[in-house]
């Protein structure tokens, strides 16, 4: 059965600083997604990723992927508020099958 | 370009009652796929429809079924409704893309 491991589940951390949401999957995918949640909404986004070693960035968020590994790395660089939200990752071994983590629900502070 | 669509919004149906949801994709897309969304759960797959044939199913019981149009607008039905079947309906499309566009969703409240 297909895992998908995000961690940490809460993240809480201050305006201006770098961390990092890790993702962990069991089987082989032939894409990874990153996603953004903000409360009552909808997914929007973020990156997909489709080989080993893609690198892919928007503003202050990073992503990469190891599928070797098979891990997936968020890096958020200098954080603002506005990146309050919650992160999820997803795999899709079959067409558009996505299997998604818990989510990480990132919270910013000044 | 309008964006994946869903309908209703927010409903509220009664324990044993079935429901409809809607979901018309971007133009041009083919393939459309739905999840659902709860607290406990997260994300799970539902069900996935390319060119009105199902392609993949998950993990749920007989009573969510779905179908997929020729226009590509998809719909999702839940039988004999139960609490547990209270949650965020997202449906999501893509084309030739690598990128799965999602709706703003149908809140279902079962009571």
């Amino acid at each position: 059965e297909l895992k998908v491991e995000q961690n940490p589940l809460f993240l809480s951390m201050q305006e201006g600083k770098n961390y990092t949401i890790y993702c962990n999957y069991s089987t082989t995918s032939d894409r990874l997604y990153w996603y953004r949640q903000d409360p009552g909404k909808s997914l929007e986004s973020l990156f997909v990723l489709l080989s080993n070693g893609a690198v892919k960035q928007e503003g202050r968020l990073m992503a990469s992927l190891d599928t070797k590994a098979r891990l997936s790395t968020l890096h958020i660089t200098a954080a603002v508020h506005d990146l309050s939200a919650t992160y999820f990752c997803a795999v899709s071994p079959l067409s558009d099958d996505m299997r998604f983590g818990a989510g990480t629900r990132l919270t910013v502070k000044p | 370009k309008a964006g994946v669509t869903q309908t209703p919004r927010y409903l509220i149906k009664t324990r044993g009652q079935q429901v409809t949801l809607s979901c018309s994709p971007i133009s041009g897309h083919r393939s459309v796929s739905w999840y659902q969304q709860t607290p406990g759960q997260g994300l799970q797959f539902l069900f996935e429809y390319f060119s009105e044939t199902q392609r993949n199913k998950g993990n749920f019981p007989g009573r969510f079924s779905g179908r997929q149009f020729s226009n590509s607008r998809s719909e999702m039905n839940v039988s004999t409704l139960e609490l547990g079947d209270s949650a965020l309906y997202l449906c999501a499309s893509s084309g030739s893309g690598n990128t799965i566009y999602f709706g703003e969703g149908s809140w279902l409240t079962v009571v």
